[in-house]
């Protein structure tokens, strides 16, 4: 069966740092890729997908994630974190050609001012 | 554009009681909706997907009796948690999928939390 690793539950940054959070799947076949946020009482959005082309994509509010298929992994990066990216951050994959979303656990990112 | 509202955003209920939770998408129509369950500090489990007009299709484990899903037009799906126990109480999230060219995007309501006494 498919599944989604996030291995980082809790990430607990200063402002201007650095962010990486993993994202690892399982699946053989082809996936369509998402990075989702959902921000303190608010709903999912979306930060960035991936399906075909450069695995390097961009997203809203200066992020982005590679793919990198040899490794099954999608990270999602950020060069300089905010106070306000602060949230909760799911990676999801979608087995291309189906409607099924795979979620990972989810990893909350918390940005000190 | 394509926003999903969720109502109510929050309901508690004694057990034994059944709730209903409404899902519309407001300014699209939605080829598919789907219903996850999120447990705290756990991921969206997708519970089901319903086409409209037809019968859900339930994912592994979970029971299609307690959680009857009824989609009745291109903008609106419920799910009623039917003879409500403590157990199910949990945040439940409907999605809406409109499809592009190349792949299916899915836009999320804002949740519903449920508590069951």
């Amino acid at each position: 069966a498919q599944s989604v690793s996030q291995h980082n539950h809790h990430v607990i940054l200063s402002e201007a740092a650095s962010l990486e959070l993993g994202c690892n799947y399982s699946y053989g076949g082809t996936v369509n890729l998402f990075w989702y946020v959902q921000y303190p009482g608010q709903h999912l959005q979306l930060l960035l997908k991936y399906f075909s082309g450069d695995p390097l994509v961009k997203g809203i509010k200066g992020f982005e994630a590679e793919f990198i298929k040899s490794k099954f992994s999608f990270n999602l990066r950020k060069p300089s974190v905010q106070w306000s990216d602060t949230a909760e951050y799911f990676c999801a994959v979608n087995v291309a050609g189906t409607y099924k979303y795979i979620f990972g656990t989810g990893t909350r990112l918390k940005v000190l001012a | 554009g394509a926003v999903v509202s969720q109502h109510p955003s929050w309901v508690i209920c004694k057990s034994g009681t059944s709730v209903k939770i409404e899902c519309r998408s407001l300014d699209f129509q939605a080829t598919t909706m789907f219903w996850y369950r999120q447990f705290p500090k756990q991921s969206l489990m997708l519970m089901a997907t319903s086409n409209e007009g037809s019968k859900a299709t339930y994912e592994q484990g979970v029971e299609k009796d307690k959680f009857l899903i009824n989609h009745a037009s291109l903008t609106l799906s419920t799910l009623t948690v039917t003879s409500a126990h403590p157990e199910d109480s949990s945040f439940y999230i409907c999605s809406a999928s409109l499809d592009r060219v190349k792949w299916n995007e899915q836009f999320f309501g804002p949740g519903t939390r449920l508590t069951v006494l």
